[in-house]
């Protein structure tokens, strides 16, 4: 079946600092991949997303690429801020025509000043 | 437009009582969709509506969990009678015909005890 694979958080950074949140996955066909981030008390907001092999999603200073030959999509930033501070979740939604999502397991980023 | 609301935004219970999750779609979003988040482990799929129609249920985990969208408006999970490993955070999410057009609510946080 289809799953998701994230590094373990959580992740603690200072101001500035570069990003990088790794994301595996096991799936069949060309899946989408995604990057979701849920603030505190809020809900899932999705971040970027990539469709095709080699696709950068980019959203607000973040990046990730589809990588089909590794099956990853880690998602990175060159220096981040305290309000990154969340939780990001990588999931993907297989091609097989259906629109539910399977995440990872998601991946808590705490900035510090 | 409003967002995709849910209710209560916390709930606690007592091992075998019963409880009524609520979520209110994007007004016009036909696709309403369930997931949840157990402790440190994945968002997982429950279960996706097409206005009053349940597309998908394959996430549900067992027949004490019954979702209803009367009229394609609203939609209701409830958990009858309620385990302790049912204690997490509900997700709704609702999209008008577009998979990547997903909104998520805040999330009902359920804690049994």
């Amino acid at each position: 079946g289809n799953s998701v694979t994230q590094m373990e958080g959580p992740v603690t950074l200072s101001e500035e600092a570069f990003l990088t949140i790794n994301c595996t996955y096991t799936a069949t066909g060309y899946p989408s991949l995604f990057w979701y981030v849920q603030y505190p008390g809020e809900g899932l907001q999705l971040l970027l997303k990539a469709t095709k092999a080699d696709d950068k999603g980019s959203n607000k200073g973040f990046e990730a690429t589809y990588r089909k030959e590794t099956t990853s999509f880690h998602l990175e930033k060159g220096s981040v801020q305290v309000s990154d501070s969340a939780v990001y979740f990588c999931a993907l939604r297989a091609d097989s025509g259906y629109s539910t999502l399977t995440f990872g397991k998601g991946t808590m980023l705490l900035v510090s000043p | 437009e409003a967002g995709v609301t849910q209710f209560p935004s916390h709930s606690v219970i007592e091992k075998g009582q019963t409880v009524t999750l609520r979520c209110d779609p994007i007004s016009g979003h036909d696709n309403l969709y369930w997931y949840r988040r157990v402790m440190g482990k994945e968002i997982k799929f429950l279960l996706h509506f097409v206005k009053e129609s349940k597309q998908d249920e394959s996430g549900m985990p067992n027949n004490r969990f019954l979702a209803e969208r009367t009229g394609g408006t609203y939609s209701t999970l409830k958990v009858q009678p309620a385990e302790l490993e049912d204690s997490g955070v509900y997700f709704c999410a609702s999209s008008r015909d577009d998979y990547y057009g997903y909104t998520f609510g805040s999330g009902t946080r359920l804690t049994v005890v």
